[in-house]
């Protein structure tokens, strides 16, 4: 059965400090999809990385990266000189799906909170 | 562009009593459709997905039913609300298959009495 594991439930860290949020995901699927999802105090998700299971490059997006690794299959996401308004809480999912549709298997999450 | 409307945004409910959440979706056409609820610090769970105009698929067993009266609404009901049915309720909508990411609503916050 496909699985997401995010182990960190809360993370609390000083503003311009490093963050790295861990996934972990388990599937027998040869190919897929994973997605990094914020969700900010709002409730509203928002959609922030999706990467396919053929594609492990490591991908920057500003302060934002994302480490791809299928041996270990993870997939982790580090904020880099964090900032106040990157507290929110943060969600691993794993597609699961066929034909025309796509069901999200998602992790706990992990709340960050970055502290001034 | 595609925007996603779901309401109300918080919802006060006595146990036993009846439950009716809308959402709906523009600027696009034969959407899949999710409803998701998340627990109180807990992750995000599905409860149920359409494909089409009543095509409706459920993968918790619960209190709970989902209907696709029109192409681009989705209604999340209960006919008796029970107590664990508190929590935050997400609809989402996506366009194609699996590769393809989900658009999330603003939520609604059901807290059942």
């Amino acid at each position: 059965a496909q699985k997401v594991t995010q182990a960190q439930t809360e993370i609390s860290v000083v503003e311009k400090e490093d963050v790295t949020l861990d996934c972990v995901y388990e599937t027998r699927d040869t190919t897929y999809y994973l997605f990094w999802y914020k969700q900010p105090p709002s409730g509203e998700l928002v959609f922030l990385i999706r990467r396919n299971s053929f594609d492990e490059q490591n991908e920057i997006s500003g302060r934002y990266s994302w480490n791809f690794q299928k041996s270990t299959s993870s997939f982790n996401f580090t904020i880099t000189a964090s900032q106040v308004v990157d507290s929110a809480v943060y969600f691993c999912a794993l597609s699961e799906g066929a034909g025309g549709y796509n069901k999200l298997i998602f992790g706990a999450g992990t709340r960050l909170a970055v502290h001034p | 562009s595609q925007t996603i409307h779901q309401w109300p945004a918080t919802l006060v409910q006595p146990v036993g009593s009846p439950l009716s959440l809308e959402c709906t979706v523009e600027g696009t056409s034969n959407p899949n459709l999710y409803w998701y609820r998340q627990a109180a610090g807990r992750g995000l769970q599905l409860l149920f997905y359409s494909v089409g105009i009543g095509q409706i698929s459920s993968e918790v067993p619960q209190n709970l039913s989902a209907s696709r009266p029109q192409d681009r609404q989705f209604i999340l009901s209960s006919k008796k609300l029970l107590l664990s049915d508190s929590g935050f309720y997400l609809c989402a909508w996506s366009q194609g298959g699996v590769r393809e990411k989900l658009f999330f609503g603003s939520g609604t916050q059901l807290s059942v009495l």
